[in-house]
């Protein structure tokens, strides 16, 4: 059971445009949303969160927006830069140690 | 900044063979993770440890123990390594206060069982 999906496993944009990542969950009792950017033979390295009682958070070129009665979160960034390329992973957690991570979406930005 | 480091990068096992996978943080979090990286499957939880010499068990235990006996360290064992536990792991640090926060990753370290 995929309490959290990122159904997209890879997408490709332009240089300069904004990058759509989206992630969809199931557990209605998740709080707290995080966001991380992964490079080949790396660690995930953090981005950004949101907590449930917000709907945005923005740092920079990094904005996550929370829908919660869709129970949709997305990542946008713009513009994105060809650094970016790299593999994003959302996470979810209700307050507890359980961090339930998505598949990840393969991010490509083309020069 | 944080610093979580894994001991060995890239590691070649035979089947059967006791692996140690050792993880060092230097920031004082009470909590750290064990987790493995599979293409697909996203991270899954192996251990939590949520103290000195406390550990709860995660999605997919099986096969895997674990040990800490400092605050800054924590160490993932495989018994007898199997072909099935090919894979890259992660472990993660974070403060425990409030029970949500971000989890800071080392590197990982790629293990290939033969």
């Amino acid at each position: 059971d995929q309490q959290v999906k990122q159904n997209s496993p890879s997408l490709s944009v332009q240089e300069g445009r904004i990058s759509i990542l989206n992630c969809d969950y199931t557990n209605s009792m998740f709080d707290y949303f995080l966001w991380y950017k992964k490079y080949p033979a790396e660690g995930p390295t953090f981005l950004i969160s949101i907590s449930s009682i917000k709907d945005k958070n923005e740092d920079g070129r990094f904005t996550v927006f929370l829908n919660k009665s869709a129970k949709h979160l997305s990542l946008h960034i713009v513009p994105s830069q060809p650094g970016d390329s790299a593999v994003y992973f959302c996470a979810a957690t209700s307050g507890t140690y359980k961090y339930i991570f998505g598949t990840g979406t393969r991010l490509k930005v083309l020069a | 900044d944080v610093k979580v480091t894994q001991s060995s990068r890239y590691l070649v096992k035979r089947t059967g063979e006791k692996v140690f996978l050792e993880c060092v943080q230097d920031m004082d979090h009470e909590n750290m993770f064990w987790y493995r990286q599979d293409p697909g499957l996203g991270l899954r939880l192996i251990y939590f440890s949520y103290d000195v010499k406390m550990k709860e068990k995660g999605d997919i235990p099986e096969g895997y123990s674990v040990s800490r006996e400092k605050k800054e360290r924590f160490s993932l064992i495989l018994e007898s390594a199997s072909t099935n536990q090919t894979s890259m792991y992660l472990c993660a640090s974070r403060f425990s206060a409030g029970l949500t926060g971000e989890l800071f990753f080392g590197e990982g370290s790629r293990l290939t069982v033969l």
